[in-house]
């Protein structure tokens, strides 16, 4: 398995425009996770979906920030407009099943986005 | 909801010498604890994990403990060597999703 995909693995893009990351997770896990990595708040959970379905999307920073998974083998987190405070590492992560024990996430490589 | 806390930020040591990470977390209802790795400009890993009904989890040179009571949990590296300087965090389920640390940054001179 090639493990968890993502693209593109940078962005570089002016503020005020739209950007789409995407995401394979390996297949057979129910789980999908989307999460923000910066220095300053670490890594933040933001959007968990369960069997295609968004369970938890607390962590979504503001209405400029939606996901969505049409199918078990794909999901896109979407910032409309980006603005230059959205630059960070966003990874995706998938599992089997949630995120207790026997439910290891494993991450993608990250898409490192700069808003200028 | 779950928050995680974890020191130091950044650890220095020698070669050879043993680290310590700690976390304490809040919410009495997690009850498993993952430790992932992160090395420079790489995803993280998991490298270890523990369960809420196990004290402590031994892997080599690495072991994790557990105090429900006191709601902390550590990571102890023996023995360090260059390849173990990464970033280490913490992290406790809910059971559906992970709250992370801020994160240990180890450095471990030659």
């Amino acid at each position: 398995d090639a493990g968890v995909i993502q693209s593109p693995r940078h962005e570089v893009t002016e503020m005020g425009q739209e950007v789409t990351l995407r995401c394979k997770p390996i297949s057979g896990h129910n789980s999908l996770f989307w999460y923000r990595q910066t220095m300053m708040r670490g890594l933040e959970l933001l959007i968990y979906f369960n069997n295609n379905v968004p369970i938890d999307d607390s962590g979504m920073p503001e209405d400029r920030f939606s996901a969505k998974m049409p199918n078990a083998s794909f999901s896109t987190l979407k910032i409309q407009p980006s603005e230059p405070r959205d630059s960070a590492v966003y990874f995706c992560a998938s599992s089997l099943e949630g995120a207790g024990a026997n439910n290891e996430q494993f991450f993608g490589p990250g898409t490192r986005l700069t808003v200028l | 909801g779950e928050n995680v806390e974890q020191h130091p930020s950044t650890l220095s040591v020698q070669e050879g010498d043993s680290a310590v990470i700690k976390c304490t977390y809040s919410d009495s209802a997690s009850n498993y604890f993952p430790w992932y790795k992160q090395e420079l400009g790489k995803r993280p890993q998991l490298i270890i994990d523990i369960r809420s009904n196990v004290g402590e989890k031994k892997d080599q040179r690495i072991a994790v403990t557990l105090n429900k009571t006191a709601k902390h949990f550590s990571l102890h590296i023996t023995e360090t060597q260059p390849e173990d300087s990464a970033v280490y965090f913490c992290a406790a389920s809910e059971p559906s999703t992970l709250t992370f640390g801020k994160g240990t940054m180890l450095l471990v001179s030659p």
